[in-house]
């Protein structure tokens, strides 16, 4: 089975920077995702990552190291709007997905 | 439609019924998934298609549960004898890969109430 790890709740301020982590352990690692999800609502999916290094989408960034088992989201210039629960999810093999708890951040003005 | 649909949006059924969900995947999108998220908690992996064969089942959490996608197209997902455990959200999502990037949609996903 899988599993990862990312903290449960993270506060920051408007216009600041957050950065959530994820770790996780698996045998056949093929991929990692980021969802943001707001409550009573689906997720959206942010990120991808297959390949060591940083992802960069606008304010979004995505980092991984497949030798650490680490993957971090990074939130730039936050906004009101980037409260939401964010959801990092590993594929083990061709297909399988498992998602961790995810993290509830909560900005503030 | 531009996105994942699902039908229905929300379904009250009584325990022991049966229940069919839909998911029509965004055009182009060779693979699918279900998930299921009960009140809060996470996504729970369910079932996996490449086009119409599910070579990951794995998720299923009983034989109540199954699956099926016609013409790499549209997907059912049919629940037997509900029971109340079953409750939840639940989500489909498309995909398309280009390369080493893979990006995923979900759709808005189908309330489920088993009373």
């Amino acid at each position: 089975g899988q599993n990862i790890d990312q903290p449960t709740e993270m506060t920051a301020t408007e216009g600041a920077i957050v950065q959530i982590n994820c770790t996780y352990q698996t045998s056949g690692f093929n991929g990692l995702f980021w969802y943001q999800q707001h409550a009573g609502e689906a997720p959206t999916f942010l990120s991808y990552n297959v390949l060591d290094g940083l992802e960069e989408k606008g304010r979004f960034s995505s980092f991984l190291s497949r030798s650490k088992g680490y993957s971090y989201l990074l939130l730039k210039e936050l906004q009101m709007k980037d409260s939401a629960s964010y959801l990092c999810a590993v594929r083990d093999g061709d297909y399988k997905l498992s998602f961790g708890a995810g993290t509830t951040v909560t900005v503030r003005a | 439609g531009a996105g994942v649909s699902q039908s229905p949006s929300n379904k009250v059924t009584e325990k022991g019924k049966d229940v069919e969900l839909r998911c029509d995947p965004i055009s182009g999108h060779t693979a699918l998934y279900w998930y299921r998220q009960s009140l809060g908690q996470g996504l729970e992996f369910l079932i996996y298609f490449q086009g119409n064969s599910a070579p990951d089942k794995s998720g299923l959490p009983s034989d109540r549960f199954s699956a099926e996608r016609t013409g790499g197209s549209v997907s059912t997902l049919t629940i037997q004898r509900t029971q109340q455990e079953d409750s939840a959200v639940y989500l489909c999502a498309s995909s398309r890969l280009t390369g080493n990037q893979e990006t995923q949609y979900f759709g808005p996903g189908t309330r489920l109430l088993v009373l």
